[in-house]
């Protein structure tokens, strides 16, 4: 079974702190994606790999950036965390069209 | 800027009752997908349509996939608690789906014993 994890589940930041999120998949996937979920807004994405080092904004990329050093690890980092990136973040791989999630970290920023 | 549209996005329903969702939207997809989330979960999928006009059945489920590309459904019959959790639709355009996987907002079913 192909597994996805992230590092934390749950995450309480101040405003203005840096935050790092970890995920890591077992499946030698060389796609990976960043989501976030919110009430009535569904996934969105915030940035994909296709390959080590490589990167592309998704669709709400403002305020976060990424890292893929080795194809298993793939990170979100929030430089300055503020109120609205308070959210549901989910990780996935990607292979064969389908898209394996991590169980998500719950970040709430105050 | 592609979208997803699902409704409901709110159903509560009695045990054995049916029910269908729907995702619907103005652009054409190569494949749509359907996955279910429980809570604490990350989504997990349940099934892909990849043909105008297909028909997919998983137990109790029946997928369709709209003529044109462009909208889908998923019926339940005589429903189970179990069945209760958030259904996301998911559009992909190119060969296996390219990068980008569009999601419709879901729709979220409890079911009562």
């Amino acid at each position: 079974d192909v597994k996805v994890t992230q590092s934390s589940r749950y995450l309480v930041k101040r405003t203005g702190e840096k935050v790092f999120l970890e995920c890591v998949q077992d499946m030698d996937h060389e796609n990976m994606f960043w989501y976030r979920q919110d009430p009535g807004l569904g996934l969105r994405l915030i940035y994909f790999s296709y390959d080590v080092k490589m990167k592309e904004k998704g669709d709400i990329p403002e305020g976060y950036s990424v890292s893929r050093e080795k194809k298993e690890r793939f990170s979100l980092i929030l430089e300055s965390a503020s109120t609205n990136q308070t959210s549901m973040y989910l990780c996935a791989s990607k292979f064969g069209g389908e898209l394996f999630f991590g169980e998500g970290s719950r970040l709430t920023v105050l | 800027t592609q979208l997803l549209e699902q409704s409901p996005q709110f159903l509560s329903i009695q045990e054995g009752e049916n029910l269908t969702v729907y995702c619907n939207s103005s652009s054409v997809f190569s494949s749509l997908q359907w996955y279910r989330q429980e809570p604490g979960e990350g989504p997990v999928l349940l099934v892909t349509v990849v043909t105008g006009g297909e028909v997919k059945k998983l137990k109790r489920l029946t997928f369709q996939f709209g003529d044109a590309r462009k909208d889908s459904s998923l019926h339940i019959t005589a429903a189970q608690p179990g069945d209760t959790g958030l259904y996301l639709c998911a559009g992909a355009t190119g060969r296996e789906g390219g990068f980008k996987t569009i999601f419709g907002a879901g729709t979220r079913l409890f079911v009562k014993a």
